[in-house]
């Protein structure tokens, strides 16, 4: 069975400065994509960032990058240049394109960007 | 980023009563919805697969006689929660997948959420 763990249940950056949010994940599939998703305290789910299991470079989307160590199966979210803007709840997930578009979401990581 | 809208966005019905949450896709169409349900603080628990004409598929545990969904459209998909009970108060989120032309890099979007609190 799939499984994404995210170890850090809360996180504490400095504004303008990078922060990493760890996400490992368990699957024994080949083909796979990994998201991350950002969920202020509105609730809405904001998209971020995706990493496919074949793409042989790191995903970048502006200040966001991701991390992707396939022999570790880890795919961490790196956040540059933080803003005060960016504290919220970070998931990331897991799709097995095998199983068509459910996915299945870690923990979440609690980020608090101080001033 | 593709929108996705929910209404209501926040909810409170007395016990017994029925309510329905709508999702929608509004500039694109989506075969394909998820509900989820999130408690506070904790993650996303997937409830059910809404696909377009056909039936919805359940994730364990969830009883599909008390949470019925409808994809009605390619943009529309309904929860019911029927004869709601204070431990259905919960967020209630939607999704719709945005096709991309290779199912790799097919993107679900998010709604805004729906609260509901049933007292």
């Amino acid at each position: 069975a799939q499984k994404i763990t995210q170890t850090q249940p809360g996180m504490f950056v400095q504004e303008k400065e990078a922060v990493t949010l760890d996400c490992t994940y368990d699957t024994s599939d080949q083909s796979y994509g990994l998201f991350w998703y950002k969920q202020p305290s509105s609730g809405e789910m904001i998209f971020l960032i995706y990493q496919g299991s074949y793409d042989e470079q790191n995903a970048t989307e502006g200040r966001y990058s991701l991390n992707f160590q396939k022999a570790r199966k880890s795919a961490n979210l790196v956040i540059s240049a933080s803003q005060l803007g960016d504290s919220a709840m970070y998931f990331c997930a897991m799709r097995d394109l095998e199983y068509g578009n459910k996915l299945v979401f870690g923990a979440g990581t609690i980020l608090r960007v101080k001033s | 980023g593709a929108v996705v809208s929910q209404h209501p966005s926040r909810v409170i019905c007395k016990s017994g009563t029925s309510v329905k949450i709508e999702c929608r896709s509004l500039d694109f169409q989506a075969t394909t919805m998820f509900w989820y349900r999130q408690f506070p603080k904790q993650s996303l628990m997937l409830m059910a697969t809404s696909n377009e004409g056909s039936k919805a598929t359940y994730e364990q545990g969830v009883e599909k006689d008390k949470f019925l969904i409808n994809h009605a459209s390619l943009t529309l998909s309904t929860l019911t929660v029927t004869s709601a009970h204070p431990e259905d108060s919960s967020f209630y989120i939607c999704s719709a997948v945005r096709l991309a032309g290779g199912r790799s890099t097919d993107t679900q979007y998010f709604g805004p959420g729906t609260r509901l609190t049933v007292l």
